[in-house]
């Protein structure tokens, strides 16, 4: 039973393109996640959600916009796809405040051509 | 900027062996945790200290924190293959957002 799943696993798409990653967690936690890892595996927060409401915010360009329609789902779409937008994108949830445990999906691997 | 830096960047260590990693962390925290990242996989957590801890233990892992220093190391005993993974850092700050800030990971290899 996967905890928190992401899909696709693998995203590879042309420049420009607008691409969306979902996210689901059945962990019935209420706070989930949007991470980026660079390919120097620095690992940084870009959006939080808890219960339905953006409580996160990174410096993030507003390209990414994340929604999420229940506390269980936190979908990432990304517009007009950058060179720079490649990286691992992981979605993470946890119960309550930021500062708990969070668990993670397995990432998804996007590659801008 | 980024809030951990973890040293050593990279350990290699005989099956067996103790491994240590330590990470040095640069404003105050509420507390902080470690995770371990599998090739090609999520992280996962594998323990959490508060900042009026100094030490915890969970199995063959040992974490020390030590505030006043902004540092913190993570002890693995008698290494195993499986152990071999990127070992990461996570703060989370006791003023403004609450929000996990990662140091760099060490990545940790056992040669069996």
């Amino acid at each position: 039973d996967t905890a928190v799943s992401q899909t696709p696993k693998y995203l590879v798409t042309q420049m420009g393109n607008d691409k969306s990653i979902k996210c689901e967690q059945n962990l019935g936690h209420d706070t989930m996640y949007w991470y980026k890892q660079d390919s120097k595996k620095f690992l940084k927060i870009m959006f939080s959600y808890n219960n339905k409401e953006l409580i996160i915010n990174e410096t993030v360009p507003n390209r990414f916009s994340p929604k999420s329609p229940d506390k269980a789902h936190l979908n990432l779409h990304i517009n007009s796809l950058e060179l720079g937008d490649s990286a691992v994108y992981f979605c993470a949830s946890s119960q309550g405040s930021p500062s708990q445990p969070q668990h993670f999906g397995d990432g998804t691997r996007l590659s801008i051509l | 900027s980024q809030q951990g830096e973890e040293d050593p960047q990279a350990l290699s260590i005989q099956e067996g062996e103790n491994a240590t990693m330590n990470c040095s962390y640069k404003t105050s925290i509420n507390n902080l945790q470690w995770y371990r990242q599998n090739s090609g996989r999520g992280l996962v957590h594998l323990i959490l200290i508060r900042s009026n801890e100094r030490e915890k233990h969970s199995g063959r892992l040992r974490v020390t924190l030590d505030t006043s220093k902004k540092s913190s190391s993570l002890l693995i005993t008698a290494s195993r293959a499986a152990d071999t993974a990127s070992y990461f850092c996570a703060t989370v700050a006791n003023f403004g957002n609450e929000k996990l800030t990662f140091g760099t990971g060490t990545r940790l290899t056992i040669i069996p």
